[in-house]
């Protein structure tokens, strides 16, 4: 069964620090990873999305990673600010037909 | 329009009773996505257009979900007697291609008490 698992849940960080998110997936065959940022109330959004090809991606402050070998990726925020508080998605997509399998996601809160 | 429109924002319904949800995708998006997001974000594919065309309806209940995609009208997505574990966030999202970019709605909240 396809799965795309996140680390950790959720996380407090102070404004101005620099964190890491997590993300293990098992979907099979690959196409491409995606991170999403969702506020409170609203919908997700794109933040990166990579390729197999692809080690690393950024988008400002955000910088995402993927080893396609050990289906790992990893999503780190730079000097967070107040308004990166919200749900970071990791979400990978299957080779054919563009079915999305979504992590649980990860909770962050950033506190001045 | 620039952004997927969904409609209404909320919507509350008895259980048993229907519930209808809209979504207008971006124009030129010839893809459209359903997915029901429950508590702590576990998102749920539920079934994909291709324009009018089913393209993957692997993740519907079919028995009393059913969602249409009409020429000249905004998508809908249909629960027949709805359940209480119905209650969830709805989220439309439209992409240009089968493989490229989802842009997500705002969601439909539904209740069902």
């Amino acid at each position: 069964k396809n799965q795309v698992e996140q680390s950790p849940q959720s996380l407090i960080i102070l404004e101005g620090k620099n964190c890491t998110l997590q993300c293990n997936y098992t979907v099979s065959p690959f196409s491409n990873l995606r991170w999403y940022k969702q506020d409170t109330g609203r919908g997700p959004v794109s933040l990166t999305i990579m390729t197999f090809s692809e080690n690393t991606k950024s988008n400002g402050r955000y910088t995402a990673t993927l080893d396609a070998d050990t289906k790992q990726s990893s999503l780190h925020i730079t000097a967070s600010q107040l308004s990166d508080s919200a749900s970071y998605i990791c979400v990978v997509s299957e080779a054919a037909g563009n079915k999305l399998t979504f992590g649980g996601g990860t909770r962050v809160l950033v506190k001045p | 329009g620039e952004e997927v429109a969904q409609t209404p924002k909320h919507l509350v319904r008895g259980e048993g009773q229907k519930a209808k949800l809209y979504c207008a995708p971006i124009k030129g998006h010839s893809y459209v996505f359903w997915y029901q997001q429950v508590l702590k974000n576990e998102f749920k594919f539920l079934i994909s257009f291709q324009n009018e065309n089913v393209f993957d309806e692997t993740g519907m209940p079919k028995e009393r979900f059913s969602a249409k995609c009409l020429p000249n009208s905004p998508c809908s997505l249909e629960i027949q007697a709805t359940k209480l574990e119905d209650s969830a966030v709805y989220f439309c999202a439209s992409s240009q291609g089968r493989s490229l970019e989802q842009y997500f709605g705002p969601g439909t909240r539904l209740t069902v008490t």
